[in-house]
């Protein structure tokens, strides 16, 4: 079974510019969620998809980030314009069903966005 | 505000010996309580949960503590080699607004020396 993947791997952007992550979530995963990991801080919630809606986006820092998840399937994080402050690595997990015990989470590789 | 505090930043501890890492939290009272291991380069990977009503976990080589009163889980790896050399992270869910988000500690890297 394939896990979740990421892609790009790395991204190397200018401030100002924009940048689109995307984030494909193992089959079947209704939950899908972003993360972002900021150097020498801990991982950090962005939002929550269930199928293709929005369940909680109350990690997203500003109106600079816009997700979508397309048909409750892969799911893209849009930065735009980019700060020197969005550098960081960002994960992308899925996770089966909030009940029962399927409680974990897969986590993609990450990208990491580097703004320079 | 929720907070999760893990006891140290790095641990060196000597090929087969027990490795125990310690994870503090306050102004949270979570159903249940995860660990996660991450390799460099490498998203988490999910190794245990515990819930509130279980004291104690087991996988393998690895065992999980649960203190509700203390507000402490404890994550002792047994018989450690140098392949369990990693990050690892306790992670606590957030059910606010219907979603199961993850709140993480910072981690500890955790090194076994040969």
């Amino acid at each position: 079974e394939a896990g979740v993947t990421q892609f790009p791997s790395h991204s190397v952007i200018e401030k100002g510019q924009t940048v689109t992550l995307r984030c494909d979530p193992i089959s079947g995963h209704d939950n899908l969620y972003w993360y972002r990991r900021v150097m020498g801080k801990e991982i950090k919630f962005l939002l929550h998809f269930v199928k293709e809606s929005k369940q909680d986006e109350s990690g997203m820092p500003n109106n600079r980030f816009l997700a979508e998840r397309t048909g409750g399937t892969y799911s893209t994080l849009k930065v735009q314009p980019a700060e020197l402050e969005d550098s960081g690595v960002y994960f992308c997990a899925s996770s089966q069903d909030r009940t029962g015990d399927l409680f974990e989470q897969y986590f993609g590789p990450g990208t990491r966005l580097t703004v320079t | 505000s929720q907070k999760i505090e893990q006891n140290s930043e790095a641990l060196n501890i000597q090929e087969g010996k027990t490795a125990t890492l310690t994870c503090n939290y306050t102004n949270y009272s979570p159903a249940y309580l995860q660990w996660y291991r991450q390799d460099p380069g490498r998203g988490p990977v999910f190794l245990l949960l515990i819930r509130e009503n279980e004291k104690e976990k087991r996988k393998e080589r690895l065992k999980v503590t649960f203190d509700t009163t203390l507000k402490q889980s404890l994550f002792h790896i047994t018989a450690s080699q140098p392949a369990d050399s990693a990050t690892y992270l306790c992670a606590l869910p957030y059910s606010g607004a219907g979603s199961y988000q993850l709140t993480f500690g910072k981690g500890t890297k955790l090194s076994v020396i040969p």
